[in-house]
Order: C-alpha cells, then sequence, then structure tokens
C-alpha cells in the first residue's frame, strides 16, 4: 500500500517566483490536509479537504496561498509569489472521514526563498 | 477553545530505561487523543489513539499511553527505550465532530546509549 506521495522533495527558488507543491493521498482517504513546519512555529494546519472540498481554510496565511483539490487523488498547494518567510517543510496528509481515524503523512517539501 | 500542552521541549533518558513523554489536554466534550513520532528528515507517523475503552493504549514499537481524565493526560510511555526512538513526538487531540488535529509543540526524546 503506498503511503501519501509529495512532490517535489526540495524545492529552491528566488523570492517572487511562483511555488507549486503536490499531493497524491492515500488511495480511499477522504480527508486531505496540508500542514506547514517551522522551528519557530512548530507544525501548523494550512487547510483541510473532505471529498475534495475545503472545509477549513482559516490556516492559510494569506492570499499569497491558495490549494486545490481537483480528484480525489491529487491536491496542490499554490504559494504566488513566494516570499523568503515562506521557507518551511510542508506536509500532505490523509486519512478516512472520521475523527478517530489517523492521518498518513507524506515526507514533505523542503521549501526554500532566498 | 481546544488544545494540548507538552510541557518538555527535551527528554533525556538512558538506553534500557523507563520513558515517559507528557501531553495534557484541554478538550470540550470526550477527547479523542493520538500520539505521533517523527523521525528526521520524514512525515509524522502514527503511534496510538485513545477513542473510548480501557485507559491503557498500546501502540506501535512498544509505546503506550495511559489516558487521565481527572488530570486531563495522555502521557506516551514504554518500559525500556531503546537508541532508535530517539525522534520528535508529538500529542495531538480532535473534537468529537471535526476532522482535524490540534497538535502539540512536540518534545524530542533523546536516548543515551
Amino acid at each position: 500500500d503506498a503511503g501519501v506521495i509529495q512532490s517535489p522533495r526540495h524545492e529552491v527558488t528566488e523570492m517572487g517566483q511562483e511555488v507549486t507543491l503536490r499531493c497524491k493521498p492515500i488511495s480511499g482517504h477522504n480527508s486531505l490536509f496540508w500542514y506547514r513546519q517551522t522551528m519557530m512555529r512548530g507544525l501548523e494546519l494550512l487547510i483541510y479537504f473532505n471529498n475534495n472540498v475545503p472545509i477549513d481554510d482559516s490556516g492559510m496565511p494569506e492570499d499569497r496561498f491558495s490549494a486545490k483539490m481537483p480528484n480525489a487523488s491529487f491536491s496542490t498547494l499554490k504559494i504566488q509569489p513566494s516570499e523568503p518567510r515562506d521557507s518551511a517543510v510542508y506536509f500532505c496528509a490523509s486519512s478516512r472521514t472520521g475523527v478517530n481515524q489517523p492521518q498518513h503523512f507524506g515526507d514533505g517539501t523542503r521549501l526554500s526563498i532566498l | 477553545a481546544q488544545s494540548v500542552a507538552q510541557p518538555e521541549d527535551q527528554v533525556n533518558v538512558a538506553e534500557g530505561n523507563p520513558l515517559t513523554v507528557k501531553c495534557t489536554y484541554s478538550v470540550s466534550g470526550n477527547p479523542y487523543l493520538f500520539w505521533y513520532v517523527q523521525y528526521p528528515n520524514r512525515g509524522l507517523q502514527f503511534l496510538l489513539k485513545y477513542i473510548t475503552g480501557d485507559n491503557l493504549v498500546k501502540g506501535s514499537y512498544g509505546f503506550e499511553a495511559e489516558f487521565n481524565k481527572s488530570q486531563t493526560s495522555f502521557h506516551l510511555k514504554k518500559p525500556s527505550a531503546l537508541v532508535s526512538d530517539s525522534a520528535l513526538y508529538f500529542c495531538a487531540s480532535a473534537q468529537s465532530g471535526a476532522n482535524n488535529l490540534f497538535f502539540g509543540t512536540g518534545t524530542r526524546l533523546t536516548v543515551i546509549p
């Protein structure tokens, strides 16, 4: 059973550029989550989807961030334009629907904005 | 408001000794509690959960956690620590009716050979 797959694993780009992070959840999982992890702020939930519909995007830092889930097997997190303070590790996680279901995390995308 | 607290940023323990990583929670209603572990350059991995039932929950890699309602705690334990247990541990809570988790700030466990 393949886990959550994220790409790219590493991304280095200059400020002002558009960045797109990709996630393939585990097949059969209805919920998908995007997190950001930094030393200063720890693990932050950015947005989560249930059945491809965004349920809570209150964690999205600002309008430069957007996320989509066009189908059950793919999601993107886009930053445009990117800024140095966006540098972090971004994780995608998926789970079956239900508060008692554990989340399965990808190995993250390490993003560096120069 | 819902939250979890991990009062220790760092825990050091000698190999072979018992380990405890502390977590307290603040959840309205019945709490759903989880422990996750993160190894370097990896995503979080699920260890165990408490939903209902027995207060002592057993999970992966020999870990267990005890739900204590009166103390609002959910401490992670292991009888005998291994060097390979060295990692970052996160406690998390969820609320009935919601699908998202609230994570603690993490505790870095170092097992000394």
